[in-house]
């Protein structure tokens, strides 16, 4: 159980074009979910908290109108990085919680690869 | 400024023995910390949380301890096997607050 999912697992795009991410809880339903950046040999950094039905909350230094999050139901969540530059080269990963109060456990997808060129 | 450290050097051990892993934190008081496994290319799996009045935690070969007076958690993995070659992160939270704020990650090479 607790399985979550992304797609695609890799992307190449142009600079100046826009990619969508997507995140799906499979057997469960999450009503918060996460999504992270992670460079080589850094630490997973958190970009933003998507909560279904609800705008996402975004840490501080990430530009919500250049990662725009979409959590429409309590198994998708997308984020679409728009306007990309060589510079959001990276490793995104989105995680879940699911419902019935506070979980403290996070299931993770397996990562979505992101090259500009 | 907040900082979760984690030895940056890869631990190398012989197949059979115990891994210690090490996650020191500064300028936080989180309600718990949690140990997660990624392997190269992939997502976080969950291994273990340990709650801040908990001092030790335990599941099969791991084994997790908290100190808050010493902002320190260890992490064990007794009789480690080559397929717990990885890289370990350790993670913290507040009260009330799902937000996790992750380590680095320290890499485990078990040598057969």
């Amino acid at each position: 159980g607790a399985v979550v999912s992304q797609h695609p697992s890799w992307v190449i795009c142009k600079s100046g074009t826009s990619v969508k991410i997507e995140c799906r809880s499979l057997d469960f339903q999450a009503t918060t979910m996460f999504w992270y950046r992670q460079f080589p040999k850094q630490s997973l950094m958190l970009m933003a908290t998507s909560n279904e039905g609800s705008k996402a909350t975004y840490e501080q230094g990430v530009e919500k109108d250049k990662f725009l999050i979409n959590h429409a139901s309590l198994t998708l969540s997308t984020l679409t990085v728009t306007s990309a530059h060589p510079e959001d080269s990276s490793f995104y990963i989105c995680s879940a919680i699911g419902t019935g109060g506070l979980s403290y456990e996070q299931y993770f997808g397996p990562g979505t690869r992101l090259t500009v060129t | 400024s907040q900082k979760i450290e984690q030895n940056s050097e890869a631990l190398n051990i012989q197949e059979g023995k115990t891994a210690t892993l090490t996650c020191n934190y500064t300028n936080y008081s989180p309600a718990y910390l949690q140990w997660y496994r990624q392997d190269p290319g992939r997502g976080p799996v969950f291994l273990l949380l340990i709650r801040e009045n908990e001092k030790e935690k335990r599941k099969e070969r791991l084994k997790v301890t908290f100190d808050t007076t010493l902002k320190q958690s260890l992490f064990h993995i007794t009789a480690s096997q080559p397929a717990d070659s990885a890289t370990y992160l350790c993670a913290l939270a507040a009260y009330g607050n799902n937000r996790l704020a992750f380590g680095k990650g320290n890499q485990v090479v078990v040598i057969p």
